[in-house]
């Protein structure tokens, strides 16, 4: 069975404190990665990846991925409160999105 | 581009009542997609087509039906209605192994 397994299911931080965010896999047709953030709405695309070792970055937001151990990280440095979301990892598997539960980061002032 | 637009954004039924929930998007992408989203248990996957006239079922279909007649709509019915089925649904499309748009969502509530 494809599944998506992120950690933590919560964090609460202080600004401008420097977060990582997990998300594991097992699914049997790996195509590519992606992170979303969702506040209350929609969720926003934030990164894919599509292979190992290589690094996205988007001002304080980073995501790497690790296709031999099926993990990616997102990391966000400096938080501010507009970063409080809940972050989505999800894994596309040809015809399929398989979406992780999600991790609500909170950043308090 | 309109992008995805979902109508209506909020609906109440009471159980036993069918209704259709409308997505359609401008962007002539091939595949389209629901999902339910309940506390806790981030984003399920109800049906998804990946062109016109071709849909598939996802983790969680009982209960919901959908047609691909055009590459633009991808409407979901809700057979009849039962309060398990009160959620945020969210259709979202995309190219082929390309990130997901995601409309702003239909919040159902079933009595």
């Amino acid at each position: 069975e494809d599944k998506v397994v992120q950690s933590p299911l919560s964090l609460v931080v202080h600004e401008g404190d420097t977060v990582t965010l997990n998300c594991s896999y097992e699914v049997t047709n790996f195509r590519s990665l992606l992170w979303y953030k969702q506040e209350k709405k929609a969720p926003t695309f934030l990164f894919m990846l599509t292979s190992s070792g290589i690094e996205k970055k988007s001002g304080r937001l980073s995501s790497i991925l690790d296709k031999k151990e099926l993990f990616s990280i997102l990391n966000i440095t400096a938080t501010q409160t507009g970063d409080s979301a809940v972050y989505l990892c999800a894994v596309y598997t040809g015809n399929q999105f398989y979406f992780g539960t999600g991790t609500s980061l909170t950043v308090i002032p | 581009n309109a992008g995805v637009t979902q109508t209506p954004k909020f609906q109440v039924l009471k159980t036993g009542q069918s209704m259709t929930l409308q997505c359609a998007q401008d962007m002539n992408h091939e595949y389209m997609s629901w999902y339910r989203q309940d506390p806790g248990m981030g984003l399920r996957l109800i049906h998804y087509s990946v062109g016109a006239g071709i849909t598939d079922q996802g983790e969680v279909p009982n209960g919901y039906n959908v047609s691909r007649s055009t590459t633009e709509d991808f409407p979901l019915r809700l057979l009849s209605a039962a309060p398990s089925q009160t959620s945020v649904y969210f259709c979202a499309s995309s190219l082929p192994s390309a990130k997901q748009y995601f409309g702003p969502g239909t919040r159902l509530t079933v009595t």
